[in-house]
C-alpha cells in the first residue's frame, strides 16, 4: 500500500499564474483534506472533500478551489497566485463514514514556490 | 472558533530525562485531541488520540477539560524521539476539520 501520494513534489510558479496539485488517497479511504503549511507553522485546513463535494472549508479565499473524482482522488487549484501562497501543501485522507474522528493519513506534500 | 496553542517551539532534553510537550486548546464543546509526529524525512503521522487512552512508544497524553490541556508525556526520553510534534483538535459533528498547533521540535541530547 503506497499510502497517500501527491504530485508534483516541487513546483515553481510566477505570481498571477494558476496551479493544480494532485492527491491520491490511501487505499480504502474516501475523504480527502487539504492543508497549507507555511514555514515554521502548523498545517492550516483549506477544505475537505467527501463524496465528490466540498464538505468543510477553512479561512481561505475563493482563489483556492478543489475537486474530488469518483475514484476519490483530488485536486487543489489555486488561481492568481500570490507570493504568500508559497508553502508546503499537504493532502490527508481518511474514512468519512467513521464520523468526526477518523485519523488523518498524510502525503509527503507539494512544495510550492511563487516568485 | 477552535484554537490549539503549543507554547514551546523547541524543547531540548537529555536522553533518559522526562519529557512533557505542552498543548492547550480553546473550544467550547467536547473536542477530540490528537498528537501527530513528524520524524526527520518522514511524513506527518498520528501518534496518539485521547479517546484511545493508550500509550504509544512510551508516550501518554491526558485530556484535562478543566485546564483545556492535552500535554504529551514520556518518563524517559530516547534519541529516536527527536521529531516535530503537533497537537491537533477535531470538533464533533461528523466532519473532520482538524486544527493544528504550531508544533514543538523535541531534541533529545545523547
Amino acid at each position: 500500500d503506497a499510502g497517500v501520494t501527491q504530485s508534483p513534489t516541487h513546483l515553481i510558479k510566477t505570481r498571477g499564474q494558476q496551479v493544480t496539485l494532485r492527491c491520491s488517497p490511501k487505499s480504502g479511504h474516501d475523504t480527502v483534506s487539504w492543508y497549507q503549511q507555511a514555514l515554521g507553522q502548523g498545517p492550516q485546513f483549506i477544505f475537505q472533500y467527501y463524496e465528490e463535494e466540498e464538505r468543510q472549508r477553512g479561512n481561505f479565499p475563493d482563489r483556492f478551489s478543489g475537486h474530488q473524482f469518483p475514484n476519490y482522488s483530488s485536486e487543489l487549484n489555486v488561481n492568481a497566485l500570490l507570493l504568500g501562497d508559497s508553502a508546503l501543501y499537504l493532502c490527508a485522507s481518511s474514512l468519512g463514514g467513521q464520523g468526526a474522528h477518523s485519523p488523518l493519513h498524510f502525503g509527503n506534500g507539494t512544495r510550492l514556490t511563487v516568485t | 472558533a477552535q484554537r490549539v496553542t503549543q507554547p514551546e517551539k523547541l524543547l531540548s532534553v537529555f536522553k533518559g530525562a522526562p519529557v512533557e510537550l505542552k498543548c492547550n486548546y480553546s473550544y467550547s464543546g467536547s473536542p477530540e485531541l490528537f498528537w501527530y509526529v513528524q520524524y526527520s524525512r518522514q511524513r506527518l503521522q498520528l501518534l496518539l488520540r485521547h479517546i484511545s487512552r493508550e500509550s504509544i512508544k512510551g508516550f501518554t497524553a491526558d485530556l484535562n477539560k478543566g485546564e483545556t490541556s492535552f500535554h504529551l508525556k514520556k518518563p524517559f526520553a530516547q534519541e529516536e524521539d527527536s521529531a516535530m510534534y503537533y497537537c491537533a483538535l477535531s470538533t464533533p459533528g461528523g466532519y473532520q476539520k482538524v486544527t493544528f498547533g504550531t508544533g514543538t521540535k523535541l531534541q533529545v541530547i545523547p
